[in-house]
Formats: C-alpha cells, structure tokens, sequence
C-alpha cells in the first residue's frame, strides 16, 4: 500500500534554531513531492513542490531536499521564528493518473518554538 | 488570491442530526474534494468532485453523501450525525491542470462535535 510516513510527530526548538523535518515514502510510481505548512485551525498551503529530477529546492528559510532513489525527503527550516509553529504535512502524488486518490498525505509533524 | 470559504469554522450538533457543511471557491476550479482531518491519522479523502453533478468516492466515503450543483460550490451532507464523525473537514480545490502536482488550495476548515 502507498504510504507517507513523517517523523518526528512532533518537535519543539528553541527560536533562532535550527531543525529539520522528515518523509519517508513507498509510492511508486512517484510524480513529485509537496511539503504543506498548516497554522494551527487554518487550512494546509504549500511551501514547496518538487519533481523526481529535483535533489533541492529553497522557499526563504524553508529548504526542502529529495532523495527518490531512497524515496526520502527533508524539510529543513534555518533560524527559526515563532511564526514558523505550525504542523508540517509532507504530500506525494502518483503519475498518469488524475484522481485525487493519488495525493497521499502524511500525519503531519507538530514543530513548535519556543522563545 | 484563491479563495475557500467554508461556511462554519466551529459546529456543535447532536447524534442523528442531519449535518450541512458547505464550501465555495472563487477561482473557477473544476475540481473540488473534501477530507477530515484526526490526530495522527492525516487527511483522508471523503469525497472527490471533478465537474458539476459529478461525484468520486474517496477513501471513507461510509456516513457521508456530497452535492455539487454549482462549480463553485461543494457540500458535505451527514446524513445522520454520529460521534465518530466528529473532526476537522476540510474543503479543498484545484484546476484541471494542476491536479497531476498535487496542489490543492485549502478553506480553513469547519471543526465539528458530534455529542
């Protein structure tokens, strides 16, 4: 079964810290990967997408890398503010196919930072 | 921007109830979906609309029904609420061509107790 699997559930960092989020995944065929930000009681957006070409893409102080051969992906967030509290949900599509049943989503990872 | 807007942010209703949660989107999209949302478990899709009148079960479609008269309107229908239906929804959409990307822009979610 296709899966999206996210550690750790949840993190808390000191703010100006560093941290970095994981997603690990077993869907095949693979299309691209997107990493969400969810603010507490609001709707997912997404920070990034990125294809099965792409190793690194950066969004500000939201880098995100992707290892396909190991099917593995990074969030990686650089001097952390408090505004970056929120959960981080990793999403990955299957090709050739356009049903919404192949937009996979993890559980998400709880990041919160503390001042 | 794309908009979302999802009628009720907080819903409180009793066991049997018929419950209507509704969603509508500015931006002209073809395709419409609604998820819920519990701790640990991540999004699941409920139900998938990819025109008007057209409708695609989701991932647990049992206890739920949806309507999609309008194109920019797609309603969520419990038909007899029970307590495990208690969750956040979320109400997404996305145009034809960016489905395959996996990109979905989000309401900011109706949270409903069942009691």
């Amino acid at each position: 079964k296709n899966q999206v699997e996210q550690s750790p559930q949840s993190l808390i960092i000191l703010e100006g810290k560093n941290c970095t989020l994981q997603c690990n995944y077993t869907v095949s065929p693979f299309s691209n990967l997107r990493w969400y930000k969810q603010d507490t009681g609001r709707g997912p957006v997404s920070l990034t997408i990125m294809t099965f070409s792409e190793n690194t893409k950066s969004n500000g102080r939201y880098t995100a890398t992707l290892d396909a051969d190991t099917k593995q992906s990074s969030l990686h967030i650089t001097a952390s503010q408090l505004s970056d509290s929120a959960s981080y949900i990793c999403v990955v599509s299957a090709p050739g196919y356009s049903s919404a049943s192949k937009i996979i989503f993890g559980s998400g990872t709880r990041l919160s930072i503390r001042p | 921007d794309v908009k979302v807007t999802q009628s009720s942010r907080y819903l409180v209703k009793r066991t049997g109830e018929k419950v209507f949660l509704e969603c509508v989107q500015d931006m002209d999209h073809e395709n419409m979906f609604w998820y819920r949302q519990d701790p640990g478990l991540g999004l699941r899709l409920i139900y998938f609309s990819y025109d008007v009148k057209m409708k695609e079960k989701g991932d647990i479609p049992e206890g739920y029904s949806v309507s999609r008269e309008k194109k920019e309107r797609f309603s969520l229908i419990l038909e007899s609420a029970s307590t495990n239906q208690t969750s956040m929804y979320l109400c997404a959409s996305s145009p034809l061509g960016l489905l395959a990307t996996g990109e979905l822009f989000f309401g900011e979610g109706s949270r409903l107790t069942v009691l």
